[in-house]
């Protein structure tokens, strides 16, 4: 069956430290792969994209890297700050010969920045 | 000036009843969607929508369905209500050619009594 799976359902770093959150996926062969932030009570935002072709992608100082080998993305926050905690979502767009299905969320992980 | 609204904020109703929840966006997407968040956060999608196209996720009840009056709006219907149907819809939008990110809006919490 296909999956994606956020790892870690809680994640708690210390202030000025990197974040690093893991997405994998099974039995799909995604054309791309997005990162979306979520606060309580709020939609999720639209983060980062990186496609398939695409190694890393950086915005700020925030991360993202995709292996489809691995079928895996890693998402990093560095010099996180309290401000960054918050679930963060991982979602892809299974491919269907070309055509691009609608966007399938994993479950998230919440980050928590202590200062 | 929001780019995806969403009517009303909170919803409150009894079982065997029938609402509906509002959705705009004036970005100028091309297709709309509907989610349902759950107790346990699982995000998931129900339906897409463009101008050609209506795309029903297979597991949604027939007790809920799309209105889309224009380009702009998708709206949720949903009839005889049950106590399961109590989570939070977000309706979201995206331009589908340029394979960005969706944008959601700020979502509607139902809760079924």
């Amino acid at each position: 069956s296909q999956k994606i799976e956020q790892n870690s359902e809680a994640l708690n770093i210390q202030e000025g430290k990197t974040a690093t959150l893991t997405c994998n996926y099974t039995n799909y062969s995604p054309a791309y792969l997005q990162w979306y932030r979520q606060d309580p009570g709020r939609g999720p935002v639209f983060l980062l994209l990186i496609r398939e072709n695409e190694k890393e992608k950086r915005k700020e100082r925030l991360k993202v890297t995709f292996d489809t080998t691995l079928k895996q993305s890693l998402f990093h926050i560095t010099a996180s700050q309290p401000a960054d905690s918050a679930t963060y979502l991982c979602a892809l767009a299974p491919n269907y010969g070309g055509s691009q299905g609608n966007l399938i969320f994993g479950k998230g992980t919440k980050l928590s920045v202590k200062p | 000036d929001t780019a995806v609204s969403q009517t009303p904020k909170y919803l409150v109703t009894q079982m065997g009843n029938d609402k509906s929840i509002k959705c705009e966006q004036n970005l100028g997407h091309d297709t709309m969607y509907w989610y349902k968040q759950d107790s346990k956060k699982f995000l998931k999608i129900m339906f897409s929508y463009n101008n050609k196209e209506l795309i029903i996720n297979e597991t949604v009840p027939n007790r809920f369905s799309p209105k889309s009056p224009d380009k702009a709006h998708l709206n949720l219907h949903i009839n005889s209500l049950e106590l399961g149907d109590s989570a939070v819809y977000f309706c979201a939008s995206s331009q589908v050619t340029q394979g960005y990110g969706y944008t959601f809006g700020s979502g509607t919490r139902l809760t079924v009594v």
